[in-house]
């Protein structure tokens, strides 16, 4: 039972360039997650997903894409790479959508954008 | 809107030394609380909830309780240990409508480092 997995751990872009992050889970989770932390401001959610095929935005969705195609797997597109987008992206999942319910995290993919 | 506030840090402290760290939020409804940790170089992982007013929340010698008449959830440690440096966020998940329900919203965590 491998959890919530990310890959890669870390990137660089140059400013321009586009790029998938890609985030997996093997808990059959129906709720998905991408949040962004960047020192100082806590993690903000950027889009989430409540099942395959359902996708909505979050607090700042701008830049970024996605889509469900499996209750596994929620990657996020970075369109045109910012430096403002220079941050630290996680995923996380948890069994239904509501509000007792536990998420869990992905590791963590370090981006840096040039 | 909903939000949370969390004290600022870093909070240094020796080891076997009382914890405190304060978290207030501002929520419509009846949201759950939360306190994730987050280790060095690791994703944030839940440390203690707590779901409706009164509840309190325990893990590993952390403890909260849900207070809903001064808003507050604030997390304490009797004694610290050097393993417990790291990252602590305070969270809720707010009632929301339709598909916003079960959102996090976070306070922008505080680091704690205890030395020998």
């Amino acid at each position: 039972n491998a959890g919530v997995t990310q890959t890669p751990k870390f990137q660089v872009l140059k400013t321009g360039q586009s790029m998938t992050l890609q985030c997996a889970q093997d808990m059959n989770h129906e709720y998905m997650s991408w949040y962004r932390q960047d020192p100082g401001m806590g993690l903000r959610l950027i889009h989430y997903s409540v099942g395959a095929g359902i996708t909505d935005q979050g607090e700042v969705p701008n830049g970024y894409n996605v889509s469900r195609s499996t209750t596994e797997d929620f990657p996020l597109r970075l369109l045109s790479a910012a430096p403002s987008q220079t941050s630290v992206y996680f995923c996380a999942s948890s069994l239904g959508q509501g509000r007792t319910y536990e998420q869990y995290f992905g590791p963590g993919t370090r981006l840096t954008v040039t | 809107g909903n939000s949370v506030t969390q004290m600022e840090g870093p909070v240094t402290l020796s080891e076997e030394a009382f914890l405190t760290i304060n978290c207030t939020y501002t929520a419509t409804g009846y949201p759950s609380l939360f306190w994730y940790v987050q280790y060095p170089g690791e994703g944030l992982q839940l440390l203690l909830k707590a779901t409706k007013a009164d509840d309190k929340g325990s893990n590993k010698g952390f403890e909260a309780t849900y207070r809903k008449e001064t808003t507050s959830f604030h997390l304490e440690k009797g004694s610290v240990q050097v393993s417990d440096s790291a990252v602590y966020f305070c969270a809720l998940s707010d009632r929301g409508y339709g598909g916003s329900q079960g959102n996090l919203i976070f306070g922008k965590g505080t680091k704690l480092s205890v030395k020998p």
